[in-house]
């Protein structure tokens, strides 16, 4: 069955510093990941996806991820984080019904 | 409309109550999803319609929640004899193209439910 594990539920950086954040994956078939970020009461906001070809993939807001297959992983990246870009971080998997599966979510804090 | 609405924003209802959360996709988007989610938690899936039709309701905890999409657009979740612990933002997304492969969905605000 797929799904998807975030192994860390908070990662704290410093504005100006590089941020990551976790997902690994499990899928049979072509693997389709997503990674989503939620505001505060907010619904959530499409990030970027991974379907085929470059393993790095850019997105919204100078976030990008990086599929790797031999790790079945798809960590996000942003060179230089914000403060703005505190928020609940989310990974997807898309399984071969259609559906999406969700991984638990990382709270990502950016201090000043 | 430009995206995916969901009403009410909040509801609170006594336990036993019956509810129904409504959904308006994005137009033209086939592919409807229903979410719950609990604080501080990820999504968990409930159902997926392919136009009309319930693709996969696997997600549906159990017979007191219940969800149609008659004409192929707007959603409806319908929840029984609501309980304390259906207490959750419950997510609404729709995507196109059916919603296959490598097609994002994108989630419209959510509705707040509450049962007392």
């Amino acid at each position: 069955a797929q799904s998807v594990a975030q192994p860390e539920d908070q990662v704290n950086v410093a504005e100006g510093n590089p941020l990551t954040v976790k997902c690994t994956y499990s899928v049979s078939g072509n693997p389709y990941l997503f990674w989503y970020v939620q505001y505060p009461n907010r619904g959530l906001q499409f990030l970027l996806k991974y379907i085929t070809g470059d393993n790095l993939v850019k997105g919204s807001y100078g976030f990008e991820a990086e599929f790797n297959k031999s790790q079945t992983s798809f960590h996000l990246k942003k060179p230089s984080a914000l403060v703005s870009d505190s928020a609940l971080y989310f990974c997807a998997v898309r399984d071969q019904g259609g559906k999406l599966i969700f991984g638990q979510g990382t709270e990502l804090s950016v201090k000043p | 409309g430009a995206g995916v609405s969901q009403t009410p924003s909040n509801k609170v209802t006594e336990k036993g109550k019956y509810v129904e959360l409504r959904c308006d996709p994005i137009s033209g988007h086939t592919a409807l999803y229903w979410y719950r989610q609990s604080l501080g938690q990820g999504p968990e899936f409930l159902i997926y319609f392919q136009g009309t039709g319930a693709a996969d309701d696997s997600g549906l905890p159990n017979d007191r929640f219940f969800a149609v999409r008659p004409e192929g657009s707007v959603s409806t979740l319908k929840i029984q004899r609501t309980e304390r612990g259906d207490s959750a933002v419950y997510l609404c997304a729709s995507s196109s193209q059916g919603g296959r492969e490598g097609t994002e969905a994108f989630f419209g605000q959510g509705t707040r439910l509450t049962v007392v």
